[in-house]
């Protein structure tokens, strides 16, 4: 058990539709980022939040946005939805620049 | 531009083998080498980490090799059993308070430990 819940599990929605998904940390992880991981690939980094502020992006477009909440909560939203942004969302927390960094199950979403 | 490269694909291994997985990395910056252990359904768990500053750590069955020079790193799984059968990825980061959380994974290796 990580302490890192992500909702919904699955998510079915279509070209062009946005989406949000839902990452839930432990009390104190004050910095969670966003993964995407492609079928068979490893993880991409999207973006980090530390103390609600986003300090580090990947290669995504500004399209894939976030917020991270004082009750150590966080979402990940995708605009314009494409098909290639089908994948497994995963959140990751962490307390501290120096702790270990916990994963969620993650959201398959699909894009039709 | 893929800056952890990660051998093999596919490792199958009888049980009780030793499972080798390697990775090399460019970005000289890195001072940060996790591997992650993941099963089908669930999100990546970390298994053993490594700083450049030492050359090899153990913990229980896994060790992970590190050689500075050639900037690579292996992971090493004594007597692998059935329930290793997992991706595993290895990752690398700069520690810190903006980019500690910000891993560059290889492309992972499936393993399969045969009973």
């Amino acid at each position: 058990e990580t302490g890192v819940t992500q909702s919904p599990t699955h998510l079915i929605k279509t070209r062009g539709q946005q989406v949000t998904l839902r990452c839930s940390s432990q009390s104190g992880h004050n910095t969670v980022s966003w993964y995407q991981q492609a079928l068979g690939q490893g993880p991409q980094f999207i973006f980090q939040y530390y103390r609600e502020e986003e300090n580090g992006r990947g290669n995504f477009p500004p399209r894939f946005s976030g917020l991270q909440f004082p009750n150590y909560s966080s979402e990940l939203n995708v605009n314009a939805l494409e098909l290639d942004d089908s994948a497994l969302y995963l959140c990751a927390s962490r307390q501290g620049p120096f702790g270990k960094l916990f994963f969620g199950s993650g959201t398959q979403l699909s894009v039709l | 531009q893929q800056q952890v490269k990660q051998s093999p694909q596919s490792l199958i291994v009888q049980k009780g083998g030793i499972s080798i997985i390697n990775c090399a990395y460019e970005n000289t910056a890195f001072d940060y080498f996790p591997w992650y252990q993941q099963f089908p359904g669930k999100g990546p768990a970390l298994l053993i980490a490594i700083r450049p500053d030492v050359s090899e750590k153990k913990e229980g069955r896994f060790t992970i090799s590190f050689n500075k020079s050639a900037k690579q790193f292996s992971l090493h799984i004594m007597d692998s059993q059935p329930g290793d059968s997992a991706t595993y990825f290895c990752a690398a980061s700069m520690l810190g308070e903006t980019s500690g959380s910000r891993l560059t994974f290889g492309e992972g290796t499936q393993l399969t430990v045969n009973p």
